[in-house]
């Protein structure tokens, strides 16, 4: 079965290094996602990326957050300089069509654990 | 701001018994809602939806009901496997007036008892 697949599984970094957290979607779907769980919290979004575009963001995702899509098959999330509230489980997600279609649930990814100390 | 709320952190049931998650929504844009089940170490997977013009769907052991004029809906397990403990998110969208982007919960923890 097609699955999103995130790298890299946990990933720990000095307070203002760049991070960049890869994701591969499933090959047929056009909608891509960001999320974030910081421990104990919801799942908040960040962003969503459609036609090599963003198409939505929240404001979670300032100036220091960027994706990008360079291959056409991996979608990044770069963190430019990391702060200690980033620590965050990431959660890369893709659709084939919006939520409210018949086929439009989300597929997540495992997440990439980030630590920023 | 909590669009969504699932005010039960966790929930302990006896295998065979019936499971109910309860989610609350605030936003009346919203017309279509969404339950993910989450297995540690593993992403949230969907599980079951619902749009607006409905009050209930089926698959299976799952059900879920809508009440828009209380702005909730519940996640029903009947009857209740250990294989159903995980975490299960509620999650919302709207067709209109701004974001199709699912907005999630923070999530209930079912713990289900052989």
């Amino acid at each position: 079965e097609p699955e999103v697949t995130q790298t890299p599984s946990h990933q720990v970094t000095q307070m203002g290094q760049e991070v960049i957290l890869r994701c591969v979607p499933i090959s047929n779907h056009l909608y891509f996602y960001w999320y974030r769980q910081i421990l104990g919290q919801k799942v908040e979004f960040l962003v969503s990326f459609y036609n090599n575009e963003i198409s939505e963001k929240s404001e979670i995702f300032d100036d220091q957050f960027s994706v990008e899509r360079p291959d056409g098959s991996n979608f990044t999330l770069k963190i430019r300089s990391t702060k200690l509230e980033d620590s965050a489980m990431y959660f890369c997600a893709s659709s084939e069509a919006l939520a409210q279609t018949g086929d439009g649930e989300l597929f997540f990814g495992e997440g990439s654990r980030l630590t920023v100390l | 701001d909590q669009q969504v709320k699932q005010n039960s952190p966790s929930l302990s049931v006896q295998e065979g018994r019936i499971s109910i998650l309860n989610c609350d929504y605030t936003n009346s844009m919203f017309d279509y809602f969404l339950w993910y089940k989450k297995y540690p170490a593993e992403g949230p997977t969907f599980l079951i939806s619902i749009s607006s013009i409905k009050d209930k769907n089926e698959d299976g052991r799952f059900t879920v009901f809508l009440n828009k004029s209380a702005k909730h809906l519940s996640l029903h397990i009947v009857p209740s496997q250990p294989g159903d403990s995980a975490v299960y998110f509620c999650a919302a969208s709207a067709s209109s007036g701004g974001s199709y982007i699912p907005t999630f919960g923070r999530g209930t923890s079912l713990i289900v008892h052989p």
